[in-house]
């Protein structure tokens, strides 16, 4: 079945303490992003990657990492989560940059206290 | 700057009551307007692409339509099943490409 898997669903964390989301499509997909969704901002960009090893900032990139090392995996770093990081985090992924519909992953809840 | 802006916020319907719902957007030079559905506790989920004013698109009760400044999806005899947050999103030239603009979603709500 084609999809995109995160994890964790769920993440309590405490302010400063570095924490890791993964991503994993199966789709061969070249096109990755992360975004992130709040009440009454909808969803926003935090990061992009084109392919491997080739990343790039979305609208609000501050504070997050990505890194991309293989074409399944784009993980996303928090290396110093602080409270207004608390939020609904989506992969996505494509099959190409432009014009092609994105696949969801189911999402990750973080709360940072 | 690209923007979305989709109305109603929210909208309650009784079973088997067409309505529409609006997308409103402003982008320099569109790539593509797209319809995603999402479930509580879930992903977005894939339902359309429009790509020029004038374009439709039909899934069972739901049919998109596009014009220069707006989009609409329209509803046909909904079922509760059909309850969800629709979003849309519009896609333009970026230095990156496929940066999705998203509103900030529509509640659908059908009753029996």
């Amino acid at each position: 079945e084609a999809q995109v898997t995160q994890n964790p669903r769920y993440l309590i964390t405490v302010t400063g303490k570095k924490l890791t989301v993964t991503c994993s499509q199966n789709m061969n997909h070249e096109y990755m992003s992360w975004y992130r969704q709040d009440p009454g901002l909808g969803l926003r960009q935090i990061y992009y990657s084109m392919n491997v090893e080739v990343t790039d900032k979305g609208d609000v990139p501050e504070g997050y990492k990505v890194s991309r090392k293989e074409k399944r995996n784009f993980p996303l770093i928090l290396e110093s989560p602080s409270p207004n990081q608390t939020s609904l985090y989506f992969c996505a992924s494509s099959l190409f940059p432009r014009d092609t519909e994105a696949f969801f992953g189911q999402g990750t809840r973080l709360t940072v206290v | 700057e690209d923007q979305v802006t989709q109305s109603p916020e929210a909208l309650r319907l009784q079973e088997g009551e067409s309505s529409s719902l609006n997308c409103s957007y402003t982008v320099s030079g569109l790539r593509g307007l797209f319809w995603y559905r999402q479930d509580p506790g879930k992903g977005p989920e894939f339902l359309f692409t429009l790509y020029s004013a004038g374009e439709e698109k039909e899934k069972e009760r739901l049919k998109a339509t596009l014009t220069k400044k707006e989009s609409f999806l329209h509803i046909t005899a909904p079922k509760p099943e059909d309850s969800a947050t629709y979003l849309c999103a519009v896609q333009a030239p970026t230095g990156g490409g496929n940066k999705l603009t998203f509103g900030t979603g529509t509640q659908l709500k059908v009753e029996l």
